[in-house]
């Protein structure tokens, strides 16, 4: 089964803080993407990417960036947090971005911005 | 954009109860529904899904039927055992343009099955 990794799996920071949510997926597969989970609006997509190097805004970017480093490294960066950004954060990644494609997850990391 | 609603949003029932959860989407262009499921503490599992090409699919215990003419969806879970308690999400996958490829997701349908 498809293995995508997410750290850290907690984290706690203040207004105004730095953050950096890593994700490792070891398939070989091209497209990753970084989704919020909130109570009342399912998952959101954030960013995406189907390559080291390229980024692909999602649905609700603003306040975040992200960067692919390599096929396998995937990660999302809050540079100036607030506590609207509190919410459970999951990486995916996907052999590729049509139709018919499974998402596999990453187990989460939940992120509470005091 | 596609906007992609769920009822009801929570379920509780016996186990061997069956269950339908139901789901709407806005977006004609919308051509792939794959469904979600959410064990407590878990990661997303893929569990089923359909391609608008068709009316039904079946696996094991899931039937997911699919209504292009209304835009709506339904999973209906039968045999229900504590195992199937999770959340489950319904997703659309739009065919068009920038968006091709992007899954929009509900926001759940939380079922709890009682022993």
């Amino acid at each position: 089964e498809a293995a995508v990794t997410q750290s850290p799996r907690n984290k706690v920071t203040v207004t105004g803080g730095n953050v950096t949510l890593s994700c490792r997926q070891t398939n070989s597969h091209n497209y990753m993407y970084w989704y919020r989970q909130d109570t009342g609006h399912g998952l959101r997509l954030i960013h995406y990417s189907y390559g080291a190097g390229n980024l692909q805004i999602g649905d609700v970017p603003d306040g975040y960036k992200a960067t692919r480093t390599t096929q396998e490294d995937f990660f999302l960066l809050l540079e100036l947090a607030s506590p609207s950004q509190t919410s459970l954060y999951f990486c995916a990644s996907s052999e590729d971005k049509y139709s018919q494609n499974t998402l596999y997850f990453g187990a989460g990391t939940r992120l509470s911005v005091l | 954009g596609e906007q992609v609603e769920q009822l009801p949003s929570s379920l509780i029932v016996q186990e061997g109860a069956s269950v339908l959860i139901n789901c709407s989407y806005t977006d004609s262009a919308s051509v792939y529904f794959p469904w979600y499921k959410q064990e407590p503490g878990k990661r997303l599992q893929f569990i089923i899904d359909i391609r608008s090409n068709m009316e039904r699919k079946q696996t094991q215990r899931l039937t997911l039927l699919f209504d292009k003419k209304t835009k709506h969806l339904s999973l209906h879970i039968t045999a229900t055992q504590p195992g199937d308690s999770a959340i489950y999400f319904c997703s659309a996958c739009i065919d068009r343009g920038s968006a091709l490829g992007r899954l929009h997701f509900g926001a759940g349908t939380q079922l709890i099955v009682i022993p």
